[in-house]
């Protein structure tokens, strides 16, 4: 069965230093997103996808995020300045369409800024 | 805003029925979704909920009242394995965003 796959499964980083967490959605895909989940918290919604742009996003994704979809398999998010408030376990999802198709989650990669 | 609600934990016995409720308020809705998470584990995707009724899925069914803002998941002879945290999440807007509960902490016990 088709999975979303994410990389790498950990992260860690030195406070201030840019990180790239990778996704590949599940092939044949067309909306594909960004969760976070800080440690004992709830899931919250950064980015959506769709057609090379942002559908949406939430206050988290300020102007020190930022994705990319850079060939026909991956799905990036930049964080270009970590700060200690963003470790988290990022997760990466995809769905077949939009308006409530359902969401893939990937098993995330868990960031540790120090 | 988007408020969602649903209880922090819950414990029942193996081979039992236990029912998690949902109730929420959304600006816009596509869908309300349940999904299961191991701790340090993704979500993974257990139900959909569109139209108001019951959705049945094995031992897991799902319903809905769009008119009240609830919903509940209902799980049937609980496992061992069934012990996780139950995520409760409304899809709204365009961009298909999913907002989520807090979760709800299910123990089975023997």
């Amino acid at each position: 069965e088709p999975e979303v796959t994410q990389t790498p499964s950990h992260q860690v980083t030195q406070m201030g230093q840019e990180v790239i967490l990778r996704c590949v959605p599940i092939s044949n895909h067309l909306y594909f997103y960004w969760y976070r989940q800080i440690l004992g918290q709830k899931v919250e919604f950064l980015v959506s996808f769709y057609n090379n742009e942002i559908s949406e996003k939430s206050e988290i994704f300020d102007d020190q995020f930022s994705v990319e979809r850079p060939d026909g398999s991956n799905f990036t998010l930049k964080i270009r300045s970590t700060k200690l408030e963003d470790s988290a376990m990022y997760f990466c999802a995809s769905s077949l369409d939009g308006g409530g198709e359902t969401q893939y989650f990937g098993p995330g990669t868990r960031l540790l800024v120090l | 805003g988007q408020n969602i609600d649903q209880p922090t934990e819950m414990t029942a016995t193996e081979g039992a029925i236990v029912q998690i409720n949902c109730t929420y308020q959304t600006s816009g809705f596509n869908g309300l979704f349940w999904y299961q998470q191991h701790a340090g584990e993704a979500p993974t995707f257990l139900s959909y909920n569109v139209l108001d009724g019951l959705e049945e899925k094995g031992r897991f069914s799902s319903f809905l009242s769009r008119s009240k803002g609830y919903s509940y998941l209902l799980l049937k002879e609980l496992q061992m394995k069934d012990s996780a945290s139950y995520l409760c999440a409304v899809c709204t807007g365009g961009g298909n965003k999913l907002t989520f509960g807090t979760g709800t902490q299910l123990k089975v016990e023997l």
